[in-house]
């Protein structure tokens, strides 16, 4: 059974500083993927990351993928207001005729601060 | 434009009634997903399909039915049988074609309460 645990679960952070979220998976996948999420509101797809080593880099967020750790971060630079949201890191569960499913971390709910 | 439409926004259920919530996607994707987020929660996967006529239980299916008649469509009944099915529920779909299986896109959510 595919598990995938998000730290931290809650981050304040005041605006201007860099933190990092936390995504570890248990079993061998070939994809992770990163939402964001309003309250709310639907899921809000940031980054697919593909392969071992990939980063992607989209304004103040900055996602890697270490497969051989099973390990994701998603870095925050110099925060600002608007970044206040919950993040999901999901990755792809790969069984023999199945379809593809997506498991879910429970969410980092980021706060920034003034 | 495509994308994926959930309906209705906002479902109100009374104690023992059936509730019926619609998924449709105009993205042409294979496989379609309904989860379930409880507040401050994670995603579950409650039902997939990936092809016409045929769909496998998720994590959490107990409560739950669903039906797949047409590749565009995938609603899903709230049963009596669910004893606490307030959640906001959200609609999923992907293609299934090798590289083309990128990401999952999601409707925008039906928030179903119990009265």
């Amino acid at each position: 059974e595919l598990k995938v645990e998000q730290n931290p679960l809650f981050l304040s952070m005041q605006e201007g500083k860099n933190y990092t979220i936390y995504c570890n998976y248990s079993t061998t996948s070939d994809r992770l993927y990163w939402y964001r999420q309003d309250p709310g509101k639907s899921l809000e797809s940031l980054f697919v990351l593909l392969s071992n080593g990939a980063v992607k880099q989209e304004g103040r967020l900055m996602a890697s993928l270490d497969t051989k750790a099973r390990l994701s971060t998603l870095h925050i630079t110099a925060a600002v207001h608007d970044l206040s949201a919950t993040y999901f890191c999901a990755v792809r569960l790969i069984s023999s005729g199945s379809a593809r499913q997506l498991t879910f971390g429970s969410g980092t709910q980021l706060t920034v601060l003034p | 434009d495509g994308g994926i439409t959930q309906s209705p926004k906002y479902l109100f259920r009374k104690e023992g009634q059936n509730v019926t919530l619609s998924c449709e996607q105009n993205l042409n994707h294979d496989a379609m997903y309904w989860y379930r987020q409880d507040p401050g929660q994670g995603l579950r996967l409650i039902y997939y399909s990936q092809i016409v006529n045929d769909f496998q239980k998720g994590d959490i299916a107990e409560g739950y039915s669903v039906s797949r008649e047409k590749k565009e469509s995938f609603p899903l009944t709230v049963t009596s049988a669910q004893k606490n099915p307030t959640a906001f529920y959200l609609c999923a779909s992907t293609s299934l074609s090798g590289a083309l299986w990128t990401e999952a896109f999601f409707g925008q959510g039906t928030r179903l309460t119990v009265v």
